[in-house]
C-alpha cells in the first residue's frame, strides 16, 4: 500500500513564524501536492511538483514556498505564519503513468493553529 | 479556467434510501474525473475515477458514477446507502494536459436513521 506521511498531526505557532510540513511518500510517484482545507471550501491547491526541484503555483500559492530536494520528499514552508493560514494542510501524491495515474494518495494532513 | 461545481453543499438522506451527489465541470479539452471521499476524521481516499472507456464506472461498496460529456457531469449515485456511507465527498477534475487536479468544494452526506 502507498503511504504518505506528514510530520505532524497537529502544531500550534505564533505570528510571524517560519514553519516546515514535511511530507513524505514511499512508493516511487513523480507528483506531489500541498492542499489546504477549510469548511465550505473543499480543497485547494497550494503548490505541486512533477519532478524533483521541480515547483508549479497552484490556485493559493501567496504566502507559501515548497522544496523537493528528493523524490520522496515535499516540503511545505510558511515564511512568516499569519492567522489567517490557520487551516488543515493535506499532502498527496500520484503516479504519471500506468493504470492507477493520477490517483492521488493523500497523507493523514496536518492541523495548523497559528495565534 | 476550468472548475469543478458540486451544487448541493449537504445532502440528507433515508437509510436505505437513493442518493444521488451532483458534478459539473467546465473544460473544452479531454479531462479525467475522479470521485474521493473523506469519512468522519478521516484523510481522503479514492472512491472511483474515470480515465476512458466506459462511461458508467462503480465502486466496490456500491457507488456508481456516469460520465456525461454532453452534459459535462459526473454524478455519483448509490440506490441503497448505509450509516457507513455518512461523509463528505469531493468531485475532481483533470485535464488531459495538465498536471494538476481541480476538486469542487465537497458535499456532506448525511444519513437519517
Amino acid at each position: 500500500d502507498v503511504k504518505v506521511t506528514q510530520s505532524s498531526r497537529y502544531l500550534v505557532k505564533r505570528t510571524g513564524e517560519k514553519v516546515f510540513l514535511e511530507c513524505v511518500q514511499d512508493m516511487d510517484h513523480e507528483n506531489m501536492f500541498w492542499y489546504r482545507q477549510d469548511p465550505g471550501l473543499g480543497l485547494r491547491l497550494i503548490y505541486f511538483s512533477y519532478d524533483v526541484k521541480m515547483k508549479e503555483k497552484g490556485d493559493i500559492p501567496e504566502g507559501y514556498s515548497v522544496s523537493r530536494e528528493k523524490k520522496e520528499r515535499f516540503s511545505l514552508i510558511l515564511e512568516s505564519a499569519s492567522t489567517n493560514q490557520t487551516s488543515m494542510y493535506l499532502c498527496a501524491s500520484s503516479l504519471e503513468s500506468g493504470p492507477r495515474r493520477y490517483e492521488q494518495y493523500f497523507g493523514p494532513g496536518t492541523r495548523l493553529t497559528v495565534t | 479556467a476550468q472548475s469543478v461545481t458540486q451544487l448541493d453543499s449537504q445532502v440528507p438522506v433515508f437509510e436505505e434510501a437513493p442518493v444521488e451527489l451532483r458534478c459539473n465541470y467546465s473544460s473544452s479539452v479531454s479531462v479525467y474525473l475522479f470521485w474521493y471521499v473523506q469519512y468522519p476524521n478521516q484523510g481522503l481516499q479514492l472512491l472511483l475515477k474515470y480515465l476512458s472507456g466506459s462511461t458508467l464506472v462503480e465502486s466496490i461498496n456500491g457507488f456508481e458514477a456516469e460520465f456525461n460529456k454532453s452534459q459535462t457531469s459526473f454524478h455519483l449515485r448509490k440506490p441503497s446507502v448505509h450509516i457507513s456511507d455518512t461523509a463528505e465527498y469531493f468531485c475532481a477534475v483533470r485535464r488531459n494536459r495538465d498536471d494538476k487536479i481541480i476538486f469542487g468544494k465537497g458535499t456532506r452526506l448525511h444519513i437519517l436513521p
